[in-house]
Protein backbone atom coordinates (compact mmCIF):
# COMPACT_ATOMS: atom_id res chain seq x y z
CA UNK A 1 0.00 0.00 0.00
CA UNK A 2 1.49 3.70 -0.57
CA UNK A 3 1.80 5.41 2.25
CA UNK A 4 2.68 9.24 3.42
CA UNK A 5 3.49 9.00 7.11
CA UNK A 6 4.24 12.01 8.79
CA UNK A 7 5.33 12.13 12.93
CA UNK A 8 4.65 13.08 15.11
CA UNK A 9 1.14 13.95 14.19
CA UNK A 10 0.65 16.37 17.36
CA UNK A 11 3.42 18.77 18.66
CA UNK A 12 3.20 21.19 21.01
CA UNK A 13 6.45 23.75 21.60
CA UNK A 14 7.58 25.91 23.42
CA UNK A 15 8.40 29.75 21.70
CA UNK A 16 12.32 29.96 20.99
CA UNK A 17 12.46 25.83 20.44
CA UNK A 18 13.59 24.07 17.35
CA UNK A 19 11.74 21.06 16.26
CA UNK A 20 11.75 18.98 13.13
CA UNK A 21 8.77 16.66 11.88
CA UNK A 22 8.85 13.67 9.16
CA UNK A 23 7.46 12.70 6.21
CA UNK A 24 7.71 9.58 5.06
CA UNK A 25 6.75 8.30 2.09
CA UNK A 26 6.74 4.96 -0.13
CA UNK A 27 6.91 5.95 -3.52
CA UNK A 28 9.91 6.40 -6.00
CA UNK A 29 8.98 10.05 -6.62
CA UNK A 30 11.54 12.73 -6.79
CA UNK A 31 9.01 15.54 -5.53
CA UNK A 32 7.60 16.32 -2.24
CA UNK A 33 5.33 18.77 -1.45
CA UNK A 34 4.56 20.85 2.72
CA UNK A 35 1.25 22.63 3.26
CA UNK A 36 -0.08 24.19 5.62
CA UNK A 37 -3.64 24.45 7.26
CA UNK A 38 -4.92 27.03 10.02
CA UNK A 39 -7.95 26.01 11.88
CA UNK A 40 -10.74 26.37 9.62
CA UNK A 41 -8.83 27.36 6.93
CA UNK A 42 -8.02 26.26 3.58
CA UNK A 43 -5.06 24.76 2.83
CA UNK A 44 -0.96 27.15 1.98
CA UNK A 45 1.05 25.62 -0.18
CA UNK A 46 4.71 26.07 2.04
CA UNK A 47 7.01 24.59 -0.20
CA UNK A 48 7.65 22.40 -3.52
CA UNK A 49 10.62 19.87 -3.11
CA UNK A 50 11.56 18.78 -6.95
CA UNK A 51 15.01 17.03 -6.05
CA UNK A 52 16.95 14.91 -4.13
CA UNK A 53 18.78 16.98 -1.62
CA UNK A 54 16.59 19.62 -2.05
CA UNK A 55 16.44 22.40 0.51
CA UNK A 56 14.34 25.19 0.76
CA UNK A 57 13.89 28.16 3.62
CA UNK A 58 10.96 30.72 4.00
CA UNK A 59 11.53 32.18 7.42
CA UNK A 60 11.78 30.05 10.12
CA UNK A 61 10.64 26.74 7.97
CA UNK A 62 12.62 24.88 6.21
CA UNK A 63 12.02 21.66 4.16
CA UNK A 64 14.02 19.25 2.65
CA UNK A 65 13.94 15.94 0.78
CA UNK A 66 16.01 12.78 0.58
CA UNK A 67 14.57 10.54 -2.23
CA UNK A 68 16.84 8.13 -1.49
CA UNK A 69 15.60 7.39 2.41
CA UNK A 70 12.53 8.74 0.96
CA UNK A 71 12.41 10.93 3.42
CA UNK A 72 11.43 14.63 3.76
CA UNK A 73 11.85 16.77 6.93
CA UNK A 74 10.62 20.16 8.03
CA UNK A 75 12.94 22.11 10.62
CA UNK A 76 11.18 24.56 12.44
CA UNK A 77 13.61 27.18 13.98
CA UNK A 78 12.88 29.45 17.23
CA UNK A 79 9.41 28.57 17.41
CA UNK A 80 6.39 31.47 17.26
CA UNK A 81 3.03 31.10 18.20
CA UNK A 82 1.78 32.53 14.60
CA UNK A 83 3.33 28.97 13.48
CA UNK A 84 0.74 27.00 15.13
CA UNK A 85 -1.35 24.83 12.72
CA UNK A 86 -1.38 21.95 10.70
CA UNK A 87 1.19 21.29 8.68
CA UNK A 88 0.64 17.90 5.54
CA UNK A 89 2.95 16.57 3.90
CA UNK A 90 1.94 15.19 -0.16
CA UNK A 91 3.97 13.03 -2.66
CA UNK A 92 3.15 13.07 -6.28
CA UNK A 93 3.64 9.08 -6.75
CA UNK A 94 5.79 9.91 -9.52
CA UNK A 95 3.19 11.23 -11.96
CA UNK A 96 3.01 14.67 -13.38
CA UNK A 97 -0.60 14.28 -13.98
CA UNK A 98 -1.36 16.83 -10.77
CA UNK A 99 -2.71 14.49 -8.26
CA UNK A 100 -1.46 14.86 -4.65
CA UNK A 101 -1.62 12.37 -1.50
CA UNK A 102 -1.16 13.78 1.95
CA UNK A 103 -0.25 12.69 5.09
CA UNK A 104 -2.37 12.86 8.20
CA UNK A 105 -0.72 16.13 9.03
CA UNK A 106 1.34 17.17 12.19
CA UNK A 107 -0.87 19.65 14.93
CA UNK A 108 1.16 21.88 15.66
CA UNK A 109 0.69 24.22 18.68
CA UNK A 110 3.05 27.28 19.87
CA UNK A 111 2.79 28.48 23.89
CA UNK A 112 4.60 31.22 24.77
CA UNK B 1 -1.71 31.58 -8.01
CA UNK B 2 -5.32 31.62 -8.64
CA UNK B 3 -8.13 32.69 -7.30
CA UNK B 4 -10.50 29.74 -6.32
CA UNK B 5 -14.15 30.30 -4.58
CA UNK B 6 -16.51 27.28 -3.64
CA UNK B 7 -20.43 27.49 -2.88
CA UNK B 8 -21.93 26.90 -0.87
CA UNK B 9 -19.24 27.63 2.11
CA UNK B 10 -21.52 25.84 4.11
CA UNK B 11 -24.24 23.50 4.89
CA UNK B 12 -26.13 21.40 6.71
CA UNK B 13 -28.17 18.50 4.97
CA UNK B 14 -31.23 16.12 5.24
CA UNK B 15 -29.71 12.44 5.03
CA UNK B 16 -30.25 11.09 1.30
CA UNK B 17 -30.40 14.11 -0.27
CA UNK B 18 -27.66 15.50 -2.57
CA UNK B 19 -25.68 18.69 -2.73
CA UNK B 20 -23.56 20.18 -5.68
CA UNK B 21 -20.65 22.20 -4.36
CA UNK B 22 -19.48 24.86 -6.84
CA UNK B 23 -15.72 25.44 -7.35
CA UNK B 24 -14.99 29.03 -9.77
CA UNK B 25 -11.69 29.71 -10.83
CA UNK B 26 -10.73 33.47 -11.90
CA UNK B 27 -8.52 32.09 -14.74
CA UNK B 28 -8.25 29.21 -16.91
CA UNK B 29 -6.97 26.09 -15.65
CA UNK B 30 -5.82 22.84 -17.19
CA UNK B 31 -6.49 20.74 -14.11
CA UNK B 32 -8.86 20.80 -11.64
CA UNK B 33 -9.43 18.08 -8.87
CA UNK B 34 -12.25 17.42 -5.95
CA UNK B 35 -10.64 16.52 -1.86
CA UNK B 36 -12.92 15.21 0.64
CA UNK B 37 -11.44 16.18 4.32
CA UNK B 38 -13.34 14.34 7.01
CA UNK B 39 -13.06 16.27 10.60
CA UNK B 40 -9.56 15.80 11.87
CA UNK B 41 -8.50 14.03 9.18
CA UNK B 42 -5.98 14.25 6.07
CA UNK B 43 -6.63 15.23 2.95
CA UNK B 44 -7.88 12.34 0.33
CA UNK B 45 -8.47 12.85 -3.47
CA UNK B 46 -11.63 12.50 -5.05
CA UNK B 47 -11.62 12.73 -8.55
CA UNK B 48 -9.79 14.83 -11.14
CA UNK B 49 -12.54 16.98 -13.22
CA UNK B 50 -11.24 16.68 -16.81
CA UNK B 51 -12.77 19.47 -19.13
CA UNK B 52 -14.56 17.79 -21.81
CA UNK B 53 -14.86 14.27 -20.77
CA UNK B 54 -15.85 12.17 -17.70
CA UNK B 55 -14.08 12.88 -13.83
CA UNK B 56 -11.25 10.27 -13.12
CA UNK B 57 -12.28 8.99 -9.99
CA UNK B 58 -9.75 7.64 -7.04
CA UNK B 59 -10.07 3.97 -5.51
CA UNK B 60 -12.90 3.83 -3.27
CA UNK B 61 -14.68 6.78 -5.54
CA UNK B 62 -17.63 6.57 -7.66
CA UNK B 63 -18.90 8.79 -10.38
CA UNK B 64 -22.76 7.44 -8.64
CA UNK B 65 -22.04 8.34 -5.70
CA UNK B 66 -20.05 12.04 -6.47
CA UNK B 67 -20.52 12.98 -10.23
CA UNK B 68 -18.43 15.52 -11.34
CA UNK B 69 -19.05 18.16 -13.85
CA UNK B 70 -16.48 19.92 -15.93
CA UNK B 71 -18.30 22.37 -18.50
CA UNK B 72 -15.19 25.23 -18.92
CA UNK B 73 -11.59 25.47 -17.80
CA UNK B 74 -12.88 27.82 -15.27
CA UNK B 75 -15.58 25.61 -13.35
CA UNK B 76 -16.86 22.72 -12.08
CA UNK B 77 -19.36 20.88 -9.83
CA UNK B 78 -19.13 18.22 -7.34
CA UNK B 79 -22.84 16.54 -6.40
CA UNK B 80 -22.22 14.28 -3.14
CA UNK B 81 -25.39 12.05 -3.77
CA UNK B 82 -27.51 10.32 -1.30
CA UNK B 83 -26.02 11.67 1.38
CA UNK B 84 -25.56 10.34 4.58
CA UNK B 85 -24.11 11.11 8.24
CA UNK B 86 -20.46 9.75 6.97
CA UNK B 87 -20.69 12.21 4.33
CA UNK B 88 -20.04 15.35 6.63
CA UNK B 89 -16.47 16.45 5.64
CA UNK B 90 -15.08 19.44 4.14
CA UNK B 91 -14.73 19.07 0.46
CA UNK B 92 -12.21 21.51 -1.25
CA UNK B 93 -11.78 21.68 -4.96
CA UNK B 94 -7.64 22.42 -6.41
CA UNK B 95 -6.24 23.95 -9.52
CA UNK B 96 -2.54 22.82 -10.19
CA UNK B 97 -0.28 26.14 -10.65
CA UNK B 98 0.94 27.67 -13.55
CA UNK B 99 4.38 26.61 -12.46
CA UNK B 100 5.96 24.22 -10.15
CA UNK B 101 4.94 20.73 -11.06
CA UNK B 102 1.87 19.43 -9.16
CA UNK B 103 1.85 22.15 -7.21
CA UNK B 104 -1.93 22.91 -6.51
CA UNK B 105 -3.54 25.49 -4.81
CA UNK B 106 -6.81 25.10 -2.81
CA UNK B 107 -10.41 26.54 -2.89
CA UNK B 108 -11.74 27.74 0.61
CA UNK B 109 -13.73 24.45 1.25
CA UNK B 110 -16.88 23.46 1.77
CA UNK B 111 -18.39 22.42 5.40
CA UNK B 112 -21.04 19.88 4.67
CA UNK B 113 -23.12 18.46 7.54
CA UNK B 114 -25.46 15.32 6.52
CA UNK B 115 -28.05 14.49 9.76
Amino acid sequence: ELKVEQNPLFLSMQEGKNYTIYCNYSTTSDRLYWYRQDPGKSLESLFVLLSNGAVKQEGRLMASLDTKARLSTLHITAAVHDLSATYFCADDRGSTLGRLYFGRGTQLTVWP
Amino acid sequence: SAVISQKPSRDICQRGTSLTIQCQVDSQVTMMFWYRQQPGQSLTLIATANQGSEATYESGFVIDKFPISRPNLTFSTLTVSNMSPEDSSIYLCSVLGQGTYNEQFFGPGTRLTVL
